[in-house]
């Protein structure tokens, strides 16, 4: 079984500081995909990688997609409230696995 | 505005009611899913329509049924639920179902369902 794992699992910090989520797990991706997910809506897709070692960025958010791609990091430069939400990553090969999901908290 | 509405935004239910979760798409898409969310689990795939078919049951229990008059919309019916089975459930689609991943997925903004 397929299983992605997110870490930390709950983050929360002030405005203005730096912050990393991780997305681990043993098995090998051909894609790999990052979601935002605010209260009271869907996820909604940030990005998706496809090369081992590719970064993309996304104006204060960079993802990288681990060499193996086995694994992704979503790095986030001085957090934002409009920041705050359910961060989940997805990969498969053939079908779409969502991490455990990682809940980011920025207080003003 | 995502292009996937989902109707009711929120359901509460007794154990014996019959009720259904409605979603509708307006993308043009030809994949259409539907998702569990719960609190401690990750996102649970549950069906997946490709073109009006199924091509994915994912060992939901029959409580559940789905249902896919045309391409733009799916149904959830519900019946006879336990308190479990409360959760957020997202319709979701894409452009194709395709096996591989690297697939666009749209989620609608979900149903909240609570079984009483």
């Amino acid at each position: 079984t397929q299983l992605l794992e997110q870490s930390p699992q709950f983050l929360s910090i002030q405005e203005g500081e730096n912050l990393t989520v991780y997305c681990n797990s043993s098995s090998v991706f051909s894609s790999l995909q990052w979601y935002r997910q605010e209260p009271g809506e869907g996820p909604v897709l940030l990005v998706t990688v496809v090369t081992g070692g590719e970064v993309k960025k996304l104006k204060r958010l960079t993802f990288q997609f681990g060499d193996a791609r086995k694994d992704s990091s979503l790095h986030i430069t001085a957090a934002q409230p409009g920041d705050t939400g359910l961060y989940l990553c997805a990969g498969g090969t053939d079908k779409l696995i969502f991490g455990t999901g990682t809940r980011l908290q920025v207080f003003p | 505005e995502t292009g996937v509405t989902q109707t009711p935004r929120h359901l509460v239910m007794g154990m014996t009611n019959k009720k259904s979760l409605k979603c509708e798409q307006h993308l043009g898409h030809n994949a259409m899913y539907w998702y569990k969310q719960s609190a401690k689990k990750p996102l649970e795939l549950m069906f997946v329509y490709s073109l009006e078919e199924r091509v994915e049951n994912n060992s939901v229990p029959s409580r559940f049924s789905p249902e896919c008059p045309n391409s733009s919309h799916l149904f959830l019916h519900l019946h006879t639920l336990q308190p479990e089975d409360s959760a957020l459930y997202l319709c979701a689609s894409s452009q194709e179902f395709v096996r591989l991943s690297g697939n666009t997925i749209y989620f609608g903004e979900g149903s909240w369902l609570t079984v009483v």
